[in-house]
């Protein structure tokens, strides 16, 4: 089963900053988590991870509580191509094993 | 990163029949990945190809109905077998990527639809 749960939908108007949260309280401390999204059935897109630091990269910033029990995906700007199916994902780095929630279904709206 | 090749794109299958997909990586890898997306949902594992071994599967999921084969470690195939309309679905590669910090790429899926 997988260890997040998130918001099934979100809608964000084009510009704006849009804020995913995802929870995981049952993480243990060597998982990581993962963002990946999903456009329109293409194969999913890597986003960011982390495991207990704030991360940004090009496409984004990934806020995880200190207590790890939840984390923000944060898309600094929205635009009308950022709307996905957003994957919020825990594993451990090496066991190899990804297992994918029902993810968050975001509509970046004009 | 890793560039992942995967055919067909799409198929329409007769029930009964069976489909392989396959899977081209530019680069070489030890774990490969099968997911299926049924209409609407969320991805789920199939099986795990390691070179030179049996592929390991996730329950639900046997390997009469989807066998693999990885001959070496840039390629690797899905059979989905005996095909129902129940089997219609995306079918997704991924590799893993990476030293200490993986990361998962994913071929474009193969859209498959039994009549």
């Amino acid at each position: 089963d997988a260890k997040t749960t998130q918001p099934p939908s979100m809608d964000c108007a084009e510009g704006r900053a849009a804020n995913l949260p995802c929870n995981h309280s049952t993480i243990s401390g060597n998982e990581y988590v993962y963002w990946y999204r999903q456009i329109h059935s293409q194969g999913p897109q890597y986003i960011i991870h982390g495991l207990k630091n704030n991360e940004t990269n090009e496409m984004a910033s990934l806020i995880i509580t200190e207590d790890r029990k939840s984390s923000t995906l944060i898309l600094p700007h929205a635009t009308l191509r950022d709307t996905a199916v957003y994957y919020c994902i825990v594993s451990t780095s090496g066991t190899y094993k990804y297992i994918f929630g029902t993810g968050t279904r975001l509509k970046v709206l004009a | 990163s890793a560039v992942i090749s995967q055919k067909p794109s799409r198929d329409i299958c007769q029930r009964g029949t069976s489909l392989t997909i396959q899977c081209q990586v530019d680069s070489q890898v030890t774990m490969m990945f099968w997911y299926r997306q049924q209409p609407g949902q969320s991805l789920t594992l199939i099986a795990t190809a390691n070179q030179g071994s049996e592929a390991t599967y996730e329950s639900g999921f046997v390997i009469d109905k989807f066998p693999i084969s990885r001959p070496n470690l840039t390629f690797s195939t899905l059979t989905v077998s005996n095909l129902s309309p129940e089997d219609s679905s995306i079918y997704l590669c991924s590799v893993e990527v990476g030293t200490a910090m993986e990361k998962l790429f994913f071929g474009s899926g193969t859209q498959l639809s039994v009549l």
